[in-house]
């Protein structure tokens, strides 16, 4: 079974640049979250989707964040305008309809 | 109070040691109990659930759960050097599965 697929693996962007993330869940999981993980930090949770609805973007910065999830597949986060505290490791994750995540191997963003 | 709080180490210890990871937590709710493994510019994977007070083991591996004290332990027998990693624990309401993740502990295992 493949696993939960990210791109790019590495990103360098200037401040107030934008940058966009891919993911391609596991096949079949209809929820998918988008993390975000500060270098000495564990992963916070930005935004969670159920096949392609919104079910928790509580901490998300909705001003310079916004992602969607189109058809319930696919999903892309996007960051626009970056700021240097963006700088992090933006991972992906789908779950098959239980506490059990899957995490993709993340793509890291150097904003400077 | 942050909900999940997590010594960040760093930890390191001679091969065939045992090591103890361990979290706090505040928020009553999570029914749920995990650890993640995190290997250098990898995602993290699951190591050992539980959503009981008490301890399940999986060969090496021991995670023991104490609800009253809102305490959760990480035991690992005759550490190897390929258990060098960040380990990270996260808990779940049972409601909705959103994990809440503590700060991650760094072991390093040495030969």
């Amino acid at each position: 079974e493949a696993g939960v697929a990210q791109s790019p693996r590495y990103k360098i962007i200037e401040k107030r640049q934008s940058v966009a993330f891919w993911c391609n869940p596991i096949s079949g999981h209809a929820t998918l979250y988008w993390y975000q993980q500060i270098l000495g930090q564990g992963p916070k949770l930005l935004i969670q989707f159920q096949n392609n609805g919104v079910v928790d973007d509580s901490q998300l910065p909705k001003d310079r964040f916004s992602a969607e999830r189109l058809k319930g597949v696919d999903s892309t986060l996007k960051i626009q305008p970056a700021k240097l505290e963006d700088s992090a490791v933006y991972l992906c994750a789908s779950s098959g309809g239980s506490f059990e995540q899957f995490f993709g191997p993340g793509t890291r963003l150097t904003v400077l | 109070q942050k909900e999940v709080e997590q010594d960040p180490g760093p930890l390191s210890v001679p091969e065939g040691a045992i090591v103890s990871l361990n979290c706090t937590y505040s928020n009553s709710a999570f029914q749920y109990f995990m650890w993640y493994r995190q290997y250098s510019r990898k995602g993290p994977e699951l190591l050992m659930y539980t959503y009981s007070s008490g301890n399940k083991e999986d060969g090496r591996f021991t995670a023991q759960v104490d609800k009253s004290s809102k305490y959760i332990s990480l035991f690992i027998r005759d550490s190897q050097p390929s258990d060098s990693a960040t380990y990270l624990c996260a808990m779940s309401a049972s409601s909705n599965y959103k994990l809440t993740f503590g700060k991650g502990t760094l072991l390093t295992v040495n030969p």
